[in-house]
């Protein structure tokens, strides 16, 4: 099975600032990695697959990248309603594997 | 507008038997491979098993193989999850999703209290 790790596992961060979360696969997964933003008492939600499409109603403030093994979720200008917590997904095979996650809190 | 309606948790004892069901609405069911996702208290996500559009293949995470089943039933829209011999780790929130092997839309869930 693929494992699939995170850093930072949290960050504190103000609002404006630029963030950067990093996943990383224990194999190759070419660019079949998707992001999830989920906030408490809700289910996830949908922001990238394929490592950096765009989900459809999507803030632009969201940018994926990466291919292989490393991969990363960038916000240009945090926003009060970003934060969350983050979890990468890789859907190169089943099972299926999320990362731990990468909660972002109000500095 | 895509809906997603767990139901079939609650308090369980060890051992148990429980079937989680999944209504869906809003989009052609039968066109859609389908998810379960679950979540322990506090804890991050973990999938465990999918289905194809017919049901002819399913898939699932090792903590759940030879335990849990997975089926659906395309005439009544509906997605099913048969749990047996449930143990304290299988506590958890369960999120049905449709997207096959990228969950696009999720349903808000429904909690198994796996306790004596």
């Amino acid at each position: 099975d693929i494992q699939m790790t995170q850093s930072p596992s949290s960050l504190s961060a103000s609002v404006g600032d630029r963030v950067t979360i990093t996943c990383r696969a224990s194999q190759g997964i070419r660019s079949l990695l998707a992001w999830y933003q989920q906030k408490p008492g809700t289910a996830p939600k949908r922001l990238i697959y394929d490592a950096s499409s765009l989900q459809r109603g999507v803030p632009s403030r969201f940018s994926g990248g990466g291919s292989g093994t490393e991969f990363t979720l960038t916000i240009s200008s945090l926003q009060p309603e970003d934060f969350a917590t983050y979890y990468c997904l890789q859907h190169n095979s089943y099972p299926l594997t999320f990362g731990p996650g990468t909660k972002v809190d109000i500095k | 507008e895509v809906q997603l309606l767990e139901s079939g948790g609650g308090l369980v004892q060890p051992g148990g038997s429980p079937r989680l069901s999944c209504a869906a609405s809003g989009f052609t069911f039968s066109n859609y491979p389908m998810n379960w996702v679950r979540q322990a208290p506090g804890k991050g996500l973990e999938w465990v098993s999918g289905i194809s559009e017919s049901g002819s293949s399913t898939y699932y995470a090792d903590s759940v193989k030879g335990r849990f089943t997975i089926s659906r039933d395309n005439s009544k829209d509906t997605l099913y999850l048969q749990m047996n011999n449930l143990r304290a780790e299988d506590t958890a929130v369960y999120y049905c999703a449709n997207g096959g092997m990228i969950p696009d839309s999720w349903g808000q869930g429904t909690l198994v209290t796996v306790s004596s």
